[in-house]
C-alpha cells in the first residue's frame, strides 16, 4: 500500500505570495490532517479534513486554509505568506475507528525568503 | 485544554544501554489514546507504539515498551538495547475521543556507538 505522498518536497516563496500544498493519503483513508513544524514550536496542528469537511481546527490565522476532495486528497493554502511561516509542513492521514495512529508523509520544506 | 509535556529536550545514550522518554499530560477525559512517534533525521514520522487508555497493560513493541501511569498521567517509553537507528526526534501524542490529536514538543535522542 502506497503511503502518504506530499508535493512539492521543497518550496521557495518571497513574502506576500502565496502557495499551495498537496497530499495524497492512503488509500481508504478519509482523516487527513495538517501540521506546522518547526524547531521553535514543534509540532503543531493545523486542521483536520473528514470526508471533505473539516473537523478540526488549530489556533492559526484564516491565512492558512484547506480543502479535500471527494477522493480524500488534501491541499493546504497559505496566503500573504510571512517570514514566520518558514517551516516543514506534514500531512497525516488516518483510518476510520476512535483511536487511529496517524500515518504521515515527508513533508514540504517551506522557506520564504 | 489538554497539554502534552516532555521535560527533556535533548538525551544521549550509549549504544545497547536502555532510556527512558518521559512524557506527562493533563486532561480531564477518562478514555482516550496515547501515542509515542519517531522522527529520524530522514524526517518521515512513524508510530512506534500506541496506548489505550482504557487498558492497565503497558503496550510494548519489540525493543519499545510503555510505562503508563494514568493516575500520574504519565506516559514514559523505554527503549531497550538502544541502536545506532534509534537516533531520532521522539513525539508524545495525546488524542481524545473526538480524535483531535496534540503533540508534545519533542525529545531529541542521540544513540553514541
Amino acid at each position: 500500500k502506497a503511503g502518504v505522498t506530499q508535493t512539492p518536497r521543497y518550496l521557495i516563496k518571497t513574502r506576500g505570495q502565496q502557495v499551495t500544498l498537496s497530499c495524497s493519503p492512503i488509500s481508504g483513508h478519509r482523516s487527513v490532517s495538517w501540521y506546522q513544524q518547526t524547531p521553535g514550536q514543534g509540532l503543531q496542528f493545523l486542521f483536520e479534513y473528514f470526508s471533505e469537511t473539516q473537523r478540526n481546527k488549530g489556533n492559526f490565522p484564516g491565512r492558512f486554509s484547506g480543502r479535500q476532495f471527494s477522493n480524500s486528497r488534501s491541499e493546504m493554502n497559505v496566503s500573504t505568506l510571512e517570514l514566520g511561516d518558514s517551516a516543514l509542513y506534514l500531512c497525516a492521514s488516518s483510518g476510520t475507528g476512535m483511536g487511529q495512529p496517524q500515518h504521515f508523509g515527508d513533508g514540504t520544506r517551506l522557506s520564504i525568503l | 485544554a489538554q497539554t502534552v509535556t516532555q521535560s527533556q529536550p535533548e538525551m544521549s545514550v550509549q549504544e545497547a544501554e536502555t532510556v527512558t522518554l518521559s512524557c506527562t499530560y493533563d486532561t480531564s477525559e477518562n478514555n482516550y489514546y496515547l501515542f509515542w512517534y519517531k522522527q529520524p533525521p530522514s524526517r518521515q514520522m512513524i508510530l512506534v507504539i500506541r496506548q489505550e487508555a482504557y487498558k492497565q497493560q503497558n503496550a510494548t513493541e519489540n525493543r519499545f515498551s510503555v510505562n503508563f501511569q494514568k493516575a500520574a498521567k504519565s506516559f514514559s517509553l523505554k527503549i531497550s538495547d538502544s541502536q545506532l537507528g534509534d537516533t531520532a526526534m521522539y513525539f508524545c501524542a495525546f488524542m481524545n475521543r473526538d480524535d483531535k490529536i496534540i503533540f508534545g514538543k519533542g525529545t531529541r535522542l542521540h544513540i553514541l556507538p
